[in-house]
């Protein structure tokens, strides 16, 4: 079975300084993907970044990057340069499978940047 | 920006009512899917669906039912609405695998 594990339930960091949201994940599929959605407090789901199994190099979007460590099967979020408005919830997510869409999702980091 | 939409965005309803929560997307995608959210918790998804006429359970047991008449249309409907059934709802859909689903900006439901 598929399971994301998010083990940081709230994080408080200084504003501009960059801040590193875990994620573990457990699979015995060979191909996968692995996403971070950000929550805010009006509760839509916002896609951040993406990394597939297979990809190379570590995904970049922007402030956010993602440090996929396949081996340790981590898949670890980081903000730089944070804003007080990346004050919210932080999802980790897996995609189980390749041609599998559906998504398991982590408990979730409730991330509050302070001025 | 994200083209599907979910209404209403709150509803508070008694027990025992029969509810309608409508998803709609505008980006042709053929899978759309149901998550449960409760309030600081992880999504649960409840339902999904491959394409017109095609829907399954998810891996959360719910009461709800769904129907795909249309690509565009996923609506969930519960028809003795409990307290239990109080939570926030997600609607999303995507266009195929290894790419990002879109969300709904979500139902958020109370059952009194």
């Amino acid at each position: 079975a598929q399971k994301i594990t998010q083990t940081q339930p709230g994080m408080f960091v200084q504003e501009k300084e960059a801040v590193t949201l875990d994620c573990t994940y457990d699979t015995s599929d060979p191909s996968y993907g692995l996403f971070w959605y950000k929550q805010p407090s009006s509760g839509e789901m916002i896609f951040l970044i993406y990394q597939g199994s297979y990809d190379q190099q570590n995904a970049t979007e922007g402030r956010y990057s993602l440090n996929f460590q396949k081996a340790r099967k981590s898949a670890n979020l980081v903000i730089s340069a944070s804003q007080l408005g990346d004050s919210a919830m932080y999802f980790c997510a897996m995609q189980r499978g390749f041609g599998n869409e559906k998504l398991t999702f982590g408990t979730g980091t409730r991330l509050t940047i302070i001025p | 920006e994200a083209d599907i939409y979910q209404t209403p965005r709150y509803l508070v309803i008694g027990t025992g009512k029969k509810i309608t929560l409508e998803c709609s997307q505008t980006m042709g995608h053929d899978k759309m899917y149901w998550y449960q959210q409760d309030p600081g918790m992880e999504l649960h998804l409840i339902h999904y669906s491959y394409g017109v006429n095609s829907t399954e359970k998810g891996d959360l047991s719910s009461e709800s039912t769904v129907s795909r008449i249309r690509t565009e249309h996923f609506p969930l409907t519960l028809e003795s609405a409990r307290p239990s059934h109080t939570s926030q709802y997600l609607c999303a859909s995507s266009y195929r695998a290894n790419t990002e689903a879109f969300f709904g900006q979500g139902t958020r439901l109370t059952v009194v």
